[in-house]
């Protein structure tokens, strides 16, 4: 089955406790992405991939690292986390094409509270 | 990245269809309409997109007006598991696959 996956799915954690949140996708896809959803104001983008070894900022990147080793992974580290970081986490997917209609596959989520 | 304007909330019940507007005055020429929803405790996913032409697909149909200031998205029979919100983006071509979620509408279905 194609699919998104997140782990871990909750985390509880202390502020300054290093922690990653891996991402994994089945599907070969290029492309990948962490939003990070908060009430109020819908997903906003934290860091992007568009393959191997290139990774970019998205709009909310401070406090928060990426990498691509590999296609299929891309994981989320919060070298010093702080309370402002506890949000819903949400990777995403999709193949990259010359076009603006690729539909991107989200995993189910990883909710993060920072104590 | 033009914005979009969608109701807070809409309500419907179960299979009567739904419409779910979207006014988006200031898209540009080559902007895609894209619509996502988010089921309660889910990710995002994929619903529809079109660009000037009426789209359907098993999910959904999109109407897009004329001018293309505004579209609307019908679930031409709603059941339960349309409980969610919606979610309507506008997407240029050759952007970075960046996808801007407002505050999309929560819809609800009655039995």
């Amino acid at each position: 089955e194609a699919q998104v996956t997140q782990n871990p799915r909750y985390l509880i954690t202390v502020t300054g406790k290093k922690l990653t949140v891996t991402c994994s996708q089945n599907m070969n896809h290029e492309y990948m992405s962490w939003y990070r959803q908060d009430p109020g104001l819908g997903l906003r983008q934290i860091y992007y991939s568009m393959n191997v070894e290139v990774t970019d900022k998205g709009d909310v990147p401070e406090g928060y690292k990426v990498s691509r080793k590999e296609k299929r992974n891309f994981p989320l580290i919060l070298e010093s986390p702080s309370p402002n970081q506890t949000s819903l986490y949400f990777c995403a997917s999709s193949i990259l094409t010359s076009g603006s209609y690729n539909e991107q596959f989200f995993g189910p989520g990883t909710r993060l509270t920072v104590l | 990245d033009a914005k979009t304007t969608q109701p807070n909330s809409m309500e419907s019940n179960e299979e009567e269809p739904v419409h779910l507007p979207c006014n988006h005055s200031t898209i540009s020429g080559t902007d895609y309409i894209h619509w996502y929803r988010q089921l309660p405790s889910q990710g995002p996913e994929y619903v529809i997109h079109g660009l000037t032409s009426n789209v359907n697909n098993r999910m959904a149909s999109l109407a897009i007006a004329e001018d293309r200031k505004s579209s609307t998205l019908i679930l031409h029979r709603a059941t339960l598991r349309d409980a969610a919100v919606y979610y309507c983006i506008l997407r240029a071509p050759y952007n970075t696959d960046k996808l801007i979620f407002g505050t999309g509408t929560r819809l609800q279905v009655f039995p």
